[in-house]
Parts: structure tokens; C-alpha cells; sequence
């Protein structure tokens, strides 16, 4: 299983790009990286998915280096409702129940 | 949509006492998972089904026992409970029997006193 190591907890001001970085040194060539937001007292919620270099959508970027070592996060003008915590999972597509989900980052957004 | 739905949303249970939690997810998903979350940690599976009829033991099963009644539905069974079990339980749901978008439940928040 691919370890993955996040920051506990992460600072930002309203407007601001947040980068959060997940380190997964033993990741294996078939895994991808995913990334799950959580707000308290609910479920986490699928950010954005990406094996290599960078997939961009509506509400994320993943910046994922050539040795795949580790993946960040990049939220581009944060605001207030962006305060959670941010899972970083390193898995095997289409081999399920193999893959852990960290600690987690809690990113705190101040005005 | 209601998407994955978890029963009962708080559950205080005695130590030996036992209880299932009932998940249902209303997507067509294929392969459903039970986790667990315990304070200021990140989520441990517990047991996954990747397809109707299936089930597997994921990161942490020991003290609990999983249903896959049919497609839409994957119940997770204590059957005596202790206070190690006091987390939050969470249920999930993907198309198919990967880690691409997890649909979560808002969880049951199980105490064992």
C-alpha cells in the first residue's frame, strides 16, 4: 500500500492560492492520486483525480512530477467555505480496497 | 438525488451489545465500502464489496461482519460492540471497483459505552 504524508494543517487568507502537497515516495506504476475534500460532520467529496503531469477542473489543479513521488493540490482564490480537511489517496484503479487515505491537511481560510 | 444513505445517524450502544448500520445508495453503483473515522484521523476501511455477491476484508475488520444484500444496499454488523468501536462509520459507493469518485453517506456517529 502507498503511504501517503500531508501537512496537519495549512493557513490561508481569503483570495489566496492554497498548495497542498502529499508525499507517496512508494507509489507503484499502476496508481493513481485522488484528493477528497471533508467538511465537518459530513462524508469526504471527490475533488480531482490524476496519474501525471496536471489535470485542471472547475474547482482544482493536480501537479503531479515526473517521478510521481508526490502530487499538490493547488486551490486557486480560496474562500471562507473552503476551510476542511484535504485527503490525499494513492491507488490501484480497478483494485479496490487497496488504497489508504492519510491523516489529511486541515486548511483554514481567514478573511 | 439522495445518492448514498446511512441509517441510523447516531447510535449509542453498551459494550456487547450489537447493532447493524444500513447503507443504500440509489446510483447503480457496482462496488460499495464501509470506513471508519475516529477523531482528528483519516479514513480505514473496514470491508468492501466490489460487486454484488462479493465482500472483502479491507485495513481494519476485526469485530465486524458486512452484508451485500443486493446492489443497492451493504450493511455492517457489530456483534459485540466494545469501546474501541466508538467512531464515525461512513459508507461509500463507486461505479465500479475503483478509487475514481467516491460517492460518501454523512455517516453514523456510533458511541459504545
Amino acid at each position: 500500500l502507498a503511504k501517503t504524508t500531508q501537512p496537519i494543517s495549512m493557513d490561508s487568507y481569503e483570495g489566496q492560492e492554497v498548495n497542498i502537497t502529499c508525499s507517496h515516495n512508494n507509489i507503484a506504476t499502476n496508481d493513481y492520486i485522488t484528493w477528497y475534500q471533508q467538511f465537518p460532520s459530513q462524508g469526504p467529496r471527490f475533488i480531482i483525480q490524476g496519474y501525471k503531469t496536471k489535470v485542471t477542473n472547475e474547482v482544482a489543479s493536480l501537479f503531479i512530477p515526473a517521478d510521481r513521488k508526490s502530487s499538490t493540490l493547488s486551490l486557486p482564490r480560496v474562500s471562507l467555505s473552503d476551510t476542511a480537511v484535504y485527503y490525499c489517496l494513492v491507488g490501484d484503479l480497478g483494485n479496490a480496497g487497496k488504497s489508504t487515505f492519510g491523516d489529511g491537511t486541515t486548511l483554514t481560510v481567514k478573511p | 438525488n439522495a445518492g448514498v444513505t446511512q441509517t441510523p445517524k447516531f447510535q449509542v450502544l453498551k459494550t456487547g451489545q450489537s447493532m447493524t448500520l444500513q447503507c443504500a445508495q440509489d446510483m447503480n453503483h457496482n462496488s460499495m465500502y464501509w470506513y471508519r473515522q475516529d477523531p482528528g484521523m483519516g479514513l480505514r476501511l473496514i470491508y468492501y464489496s466490489a460487486s454484488e455477491g462479493t465482500t472483502d476484508k479491507g485495513e481494519v475488520p476485526n469485530g465486524y461482519n458486512v452484508s451485500r444484500l443486493n446492489k443497492r444496499e451493504f450493511s455492517l454488523r457489530l456483534e459485540s460492540a466494545a469501546p474501541s468501536q466508538t467512531s464515525v462509520y461512513f459508507c461509500a459507493s463507486s461505479e465500479v471497483a475503483d478509487n475514481y469518485g467516491y460517492t460518501f453517506g454523512s455517516g453514523t456517529r456510533l458511541t459504545v459505552v
